[in-house]
């Protein structure tokens, strides 16, 4: 079955690097993505990364995927106040038109 | 222009009562959805409508009914309401495209309170 694991809390210091992980199960996924929940707000695509990538770079924003071990890291360089949110790792499996959530990590970064 | 919309934000009731809640989106998707954000903020997803048609219905109760009257809304209603069912509801919608990539646009979410 799918599964989708992510560590609870991340806590960082504004300047540094924050990286998130995920874990997941099922070798049959198509997409891997984050999403990024600010505070009362719905979520937001952050970034995305196809199954046959290993790497994808956008601005601060990399998305490292270990298929072998089904890892997927999500690093933000420069961490600011305003990227405290829960992030959220996702996975859509081929013939299926849902996605798969983690529970979400919350980031922190104080000043 | 806001992409997916969802009324009311927030939602007080007394235990018993039936609600609804409304979403609309004018991306022109196919598929829209609902999930439930509990108070440890896990997402998990209660249905899914392709076109008009219920294509995923998670375990939940059937006190929860969608209605889907065209492919640009779809409405949960709430019948009985539980002191459990106090969340935050988020509508969603997509279109899923070529090798499945399934980029979902989020609501900002529906606070309900069952007292």
């Amino acid at each position: 079955g799918e599964d989708v694991e992510q560590s609870l809390f991340l806590s960082v210091r504004e300047g540094d690097s924050s990286v998130i992980n995920c874990t997941y199960t099922d070798s049959s996924s198509t997409y891997l993505y984050w999403y990024k929940q600010e505070p009362g707000a719905g979520l937001q695509l952050l970034t995305y990364i196809f199954s046959n990538m290993d790497m994808k770079q956008d601005q601060r924003l990399t998305v490292l995927l270990n298929k072998k071990d089904k890892h997927l890291s999500l690093r933000i360089a420069d961490t600011q106040t305003g990227d405290s949110a829960i992030y959220f790792c996702a996975e859509s499996l081929s013939g299926y038109s849902t996605l798969t959530f983690g529970k979400g990590t919350m980031l922190l970064v104080s000043p | 222009d806001t992409a997916v919309s969802q009324t009311p934000k927030y939602l007080v009731t007394q235990m018993g009562n039936d609600k609804s809640i409304k979403c609309e989106q004018n991306l022109g998707h196919d598929t829209m959805y609902w999930y439930k954000q509990d108070s440890k903020k896990f997402l998990k997803i209660m249905f899914s409508y392709n076109n008009k048609e219920l294509i995923i219905n998670e375990t939940v109760p059937n006190r929860f009914s969608p209605k889907s009257p065209d492919k640009a809304h779809l409405n949960l209603h709430i019948n009985s309401l539980e002191l459990g069912d106090s969340a935050v509801y988020f509508c969603a919608s997509s279109q899923v495209v070529l090798h499945y990539y399934n980029e979902q646009f989020f609501g900002p979410g529906t606070r309900l309170t069952v007292l």
